[in-house]
């Protein structure tokens, strides 16, 4: 039972260079979310998919691409890496809103460490 | 600022000590979740509470959501060291799909 994996967990880049984070969760949860975690900030939201094709931003969606064309991956794309998005990025999965308030559980990935140089 | 606000931010107590963590909102949220976080990995889900007034217990963790579904609290009883960790309360709002997350309690419990 894999549940939800992030690669690579460590990833060291340049400022300028794209990179792309990969996200993947095998219980067929309609919802996935992108999370940076930074001191001081806890968790923010970067973008959201409610289902295959539909993504939405959250709280700071610049400087970063999200897609979803299969309902068991979500990778997110820093097109133009800059210093400031150096952090720990966090992958999450969550079931269909239509399952009641329980719905609103997250189960996360181990997160990727991303440092821009 | 955040939406969910969460006090105290740094905790250091003796193993066996009794403490309570706070998570406050403006807004009315449809149910908030408590998560526990560890160096290194991502957060894992301790408990949801969905109904104003709502008290759940998990073994010597004690979680209430107020009863205007704005507020949360986390007591635990006889804090041991295993209970280290960062607790993060989340919530999600009736008629908005994402989930906000607050700055987290940085607990540490000495032997």
């Amino acid at each position: 039972d894999a549940g939800i994996t992030q690669s690579p967990r460590y990833k060291i880049t340049e400022t300028g260079r794209q990179v792309t984070l990969m996200c993947h969760q095998t219980w067929s949860h309609s919802y996935m979310f992108w999370y940076r975690q930074d001191l001081g900030h806890g968790l923010r939201l970067i973008y959201y998919s409610a289902a295959a094709d539909i993504t939405d931003k959250g709280e700071v969606p610049d400087g970063y691409v999200v897609s979803r064309s299969k309902t068991e991956n979500f990778p997110l794309t820093l097109e133009s890496a800059t210093r400031s998005q150096t952090s720990v990025y966090f992958c999450a999965s969550s079931r269909d809103r239509n399952r009641g308030p329980r719905a609103y559980e997250q189960y996360f990935g181990p997160g990727t460490r991303l440092t821009v140089t | 600022t955040q939406l969910l606000e969460q006090s105290p931010q740094f905790l250091s107590i003796q193993e066996g000590e009794n403490l309570t963590v706070y998570c406050n909102s403006s807004s009315v949220f449809s149910s908030l979740q408590w998560y526990r976080q560890e160096p290194g990995e991502g957060p894992v889900l301790l408990v949801t509470v969905v109904t104003g007034g709502e008290v759940k217990k998990l073994k010597r963790l004690t979680f209430q959501f107020g009863d205007a579904r704005k507020d949360s609290s986390l007591h635990i009883t006889a804090a041991q060291p295993g209970d280290t960790g960062l607790y993060l309360c989340a919530g999600g709002r009736t008629n908005n799909n994402d989930m906000r997350f607050g700055a987290g309690t940085r607990l540490t419990v000495k032997p």
